[in-house]
Formats: C-alpha cells, structure tokens, sequence
C-alpha cells in the first residue's frame, strides 16, 4: 500500500466547482480503482481501469469522470453534476485485471464541497 | 441485486476475547471474498482473503471460513487486543467486474 499516493489529504471547494483527485502508484499495476465511503457505508465503486487508455464505469459513476493516460496514474474528476460530493474518496490498484485480486489501496481525500 | 451483508454493524468485546464477524453474498459466481480493516481516518488494509476452492484459511490470530452453498463467509479474530479495534469489511468479488463491499463492522476491544 505504500506506493500508492493521494493529493491532496483534505479538499474543500464551492459548489459548482469542479475538482480533480490526484492518484499515483507505483507498484506497476495494471488496474485501478476509484470508490467513495460515506459514514456507515461500506465502498462504492466509482470508476475502474484495467489497462492504460480503457476505463469502465462503476456503480456510482453519475457526475464522475477519469483518465487512465499512464499506467501510474488515475485521476478522478469530481464535476458540478455530482450531488452530494462530500465524500471521502479512496484509490485503489491491483497487481492484475479483474477483480478476484487483492486490491491495495491509497490514504484517500477528504472532499467537502459548501 | 449484487450485494453483500455484514453481521453486525457494531461488536463490542473484552479483550482476550474472540470476535467473529460475519457477511452473506447473492452471486454464486463469486470466487473471492477478502477482508479489509480500517482504522480511522486512514486507509483500508488486506488483512486475508481466501477464494472459493479453499474452506478456511488462517493467519496468526485471524482465521475466515467459507461456506460456498450457504454463500456466506466469517472472519474469526482470537485473543483479542485493543489494536483490533477498527472498522472491517467484507467484500466479495461478482460478476460483471466488481468487488462489493460490506457496510462494514465496527469492532471495539475493551481492555
């Protein structure tokens, strides 16, 4: 898990601002994975990527949106059109593709948006 | 749907105690299923997993069993200390590409 980064720990916009997460590995793993965790729920899966230059929407993917450009990297763009962003976001890899492999994942950031 | 139930939300124990945790899944497809803790406000960590051609598996304190017809799975965590204290969650792999979490277990060790 320690070659998996966050930027920033904390972020606060204002509504209506559109905010980018930053997530870096590595650990030269060909998948990765966007989820958020709101108090009292377990992981929701936003966004994943298998393969540079491919990603496949998650369950929650409405007012989301990544890049996969290089393999290290996975940013997640939380846009206006999200609802309720504040949230605390978690990014995540894993060694191979699909998802019967253990995943290891970043600090997380903390997003408030007022 | 695709989802998976985690029992209980909150577990409180003396420590020297054992704790078990337990989560039911709905896709008799899924052949992974790890265990997360999280402590607060940091990350998620793998404790075990295990897949559905194993039974049980075991690490030190830290055991899961598996029941395949029942689809369910348990962790089992033995001599407990006040460092077990956190947040665990179940997940299970599904169909369709994903890994669905539990909502997860609040486990307190009392010393």
């Amino acid at each position: 898990d320690g070659g998996i980064t966050q930027s920033p720990k904390y972020l606060f916009r204002k509504e209506g601002q559109n905010v980018t997460l930053s997530c870096e590995q590595n650990l030269n793993h060909d998948a990765m994975y966007w989820y958020r965790q709101d108090p009292g729920q377990g992981l929701r899966l936003i966004y994943y990527s298998q393969i540079v230059n491919d990603f496949q929407k998650g369950d929650i993917a409405e007012g989301y949106s990544v890049s996969r450009e290089k393999k290290e990297s996975f940013p997640l763009t939380v846009t206006s059109a999200q609802k309720n962003p504040t949230a605390f976001y978690l990014c995540a890899s894993s060694p191979r593709q699909g998802f019967s492999y253990e995943q290891y994942f970043g600090p997380g950031t903390r997003l408030t948006v007022t | 749907g695709e989802n998976v139930e985690q029992h209980p939300s909150t577990l409180s124990v003396q420590e020297g105690d054992s704790a078990v945790i337990k989560c039911t899944y709905s896709d008799s497809a899924s052949n992974y299923f790890p265990w997360y803790k999280q402590e607060l406000g940091k990350r998620p960590q793998l404790i075990i997993d295990i897949r559905s051609n194993v039974g049980e598996k075991k690490d030190q304190r830290i055991a899961v069993t598996l029941n395949k017809t029942a689809k369910h799975f348990s962790l089992h965590i033995t001599e407990t200390q006040p460092e077990d204290s956190a947040v665990y969650f179940c997940a299970a792999s599904m169909r369709g590409n994903k890994l669905v979490f539990g909502a997860g277990t609040i486990l307190r060790v009392k010393s």
